[in-house]
């Protein structure tokens, strides 16, 4: 089964510009969370869809949006971007909601410049 | 009260050695517990996981042991090797109304020396 798959896998980008990253989950798995990972800040929540509704969120500012397919697939894009926003940016798919096993692709590693 | 804490951030260990790494959380409706190991260009991978009603869980070389009044947990890697060079996160999530949300600790980067 192919694993979770992050495109583009790496970005860079201008102040003030946005960005959206991509997400194919595992083959029939529903649900796909986000990730920002930094070395200062660790590994940080963004949001989680299910079924395409947005089931939780992160404390993110609004700049910072997703959404999730019909086919489970899901995007999450970044508008108006900071230095901050610098980070490795992780997507994971599990089954279900509540089975807490994630799987997590790769990432999109994103510079802002 | 959503944290985790993890201890130490980074740890040499000789080869053969035991490796152990430390967590502890204050949110007493969290109900899963799990270990991701992460190497250099990866993402994280679930390495094993534990939920609260037991006190310990073993894998292979890798175990946790749970302490539920402490509200604590942690890794402990039998027999180290080379390999096993990579960052450690330990987390923590509950599944409340539908929404399930992963807090991970700050990440333990383990050496091991041959």
């Amino acid at each position: 089964k192919a694993g979770v798959t992050q495109t583009p896998r790496y970005l860079i980008k201008t102040r003030g510009q946005q960005v959206t990253l991509s997400c194919s989950p595992i083959s029939g798995h529903r649900s796909v969370s986000w990730y920002q990972q930094t070395p200062g800040q660790g590994l940080q929540f963004l949001f989680e869809y299910f079924s395409e509704t947005q089931r939780n969120k992160g404390n993110f500012p609004g700049r910072f949006s997703g959404r999730q397919f019909s086919n489970s697939r899901s995007e999450m894009n970044v508008s108006t971007l900071e230095l901050g926003d610098s980070a490795l940016y992780l997507c994971a798919s599990s089954p279900n909601l509540g089975t807490g096993e994630l799987f997590f692709g790769e990432g999109s590693r994103l510079t802002v410049l | 009260q959503q944290q985790v804490k993890q201890s130490p951030q980074s740890l040499i260990v000789q080869k053969g050695g035991i490796s152990i790494i430390n967590c502890a959380y204050e949110n007493t409706a969290f109900d899963y517990f799990p270990w991701y190991q992460q190497f250099p260009g990866k993402g994280p991978a679930l390495l094993i996981a534990i939920r609260p009603d037991v006190s310990e869980k073993k894998e292979g070389r890798f175990t946790i042991s749970f302490n539920k009044s402490a509200k604590q947990f942690s890794l402990h890697i039998m027999d180290s090797q080379p390999g096993d060079s990579a960052t450690y996160f330990c987390a923590a999530s509950n599944y409340i109304q539908g929404a399930q949300k992963l807090v991970f600790g700050q990440g333990t980067r383990l050496t091991i020396n041959p």
